[in-house]
């Protein structure tokens, strides 16, 4: 089955700073990848999302880039405010249905 | 609109107790997903429905836990026989269906077994 791997773990950024976030996925097939935002207490929140017949994809202070032959795929923000502080997971799925998750990114945005 | 709906928000029971977790998509929606997602992990898929067809239950870890869908719409994710390491929250997300890829959240059920 696919495998996701998410790094890093945890991370700080000053407000205003860029945040960067890298996912790896193995299963070659998979050709969509959705970033969730999980705020605490809630469940997760799509923000943005890119299939493999795209090599970017920017929406506003966020945007995410892929690989294709490297089978990574990174999420950026830019401008952090102390509202992007989360949770953030990446996915990977080849066949729309079933996503693979990372194990998850928490961000806090110092002020 | 109403979003995705769990019941109960929090649950304590006791090792070796049945548990019912409920789930209310979206209205309209055909596909709904169960995940866990333990302490500083990320979402581990369970269970997946799609209209009338067959469910997925590939991602179930035991036989202790069944999920069912009434009527298309409500479902119940049951675990027979708790135990400690069952403790985790347990998410369900609903999709409109078709090509429409997002997957729609609830606030989760907390479960922790003593």
């Amino acid at each position: 089955g696919e495998n996701v791997e998410q790094h890093p773990s945890t991370l700080s950024v000053q407000e205003g700073d860029s945040a960067v976030i890298k996912c790896t996925y193995s299963d070659s097939a998979s050709n969509y990848f959705p970033w969730y935002k999980q705020e605490l207490g809630k469940g997760p929140q799509l923000i943005i999302d890119i299939r493999s017949n795209v090599g970017e994809k920017k929406d506003q202070r966020i945007a995410v880039t892929l690989n294709k032959t490297a089978k990574h795929f990174s999420l950026h923000i830019t401008e952090t405010q102390p509202e992007d502080s989360a949770v953030y997971f990446c996915a990977a799925s080849r066949n729309d249905y079933k996503l693979s998750f990372g194990a998850g990114t928490t961000v806090t945005v110092r002020a | 609109g109403a979003g995705v709906s769990q019941s109960p928000s929090n649950k304590v029971t006791e090792k070796g107790k049945d548990v019912e977790l409920r789930c209310d998509p979206i209205s309209g929606h055909t596909a709904l997903y169960w995940y866990r997602q333990s302490l500083g992990q990320g979402l581990e898929f369970l269970i997946y429905f799609q209209g009338n067809s067959a469910p997925d239950k590939s991602g179930l870890p035991s036989d202790r836990f069944s999920a069912e869908r009434t009527g298309g719409s409500v479902s119940t994710l049951t675990i027979q026989r708790t135990q400690q390491e069952d403790s985790a929250v347990y998410l369900c997300a609903s999709r409109i269906g078709g090509t429409d890829n997002e997957q729609f959240f609830g606030p989760g059920t907390r479960l922790t077994v003593l």
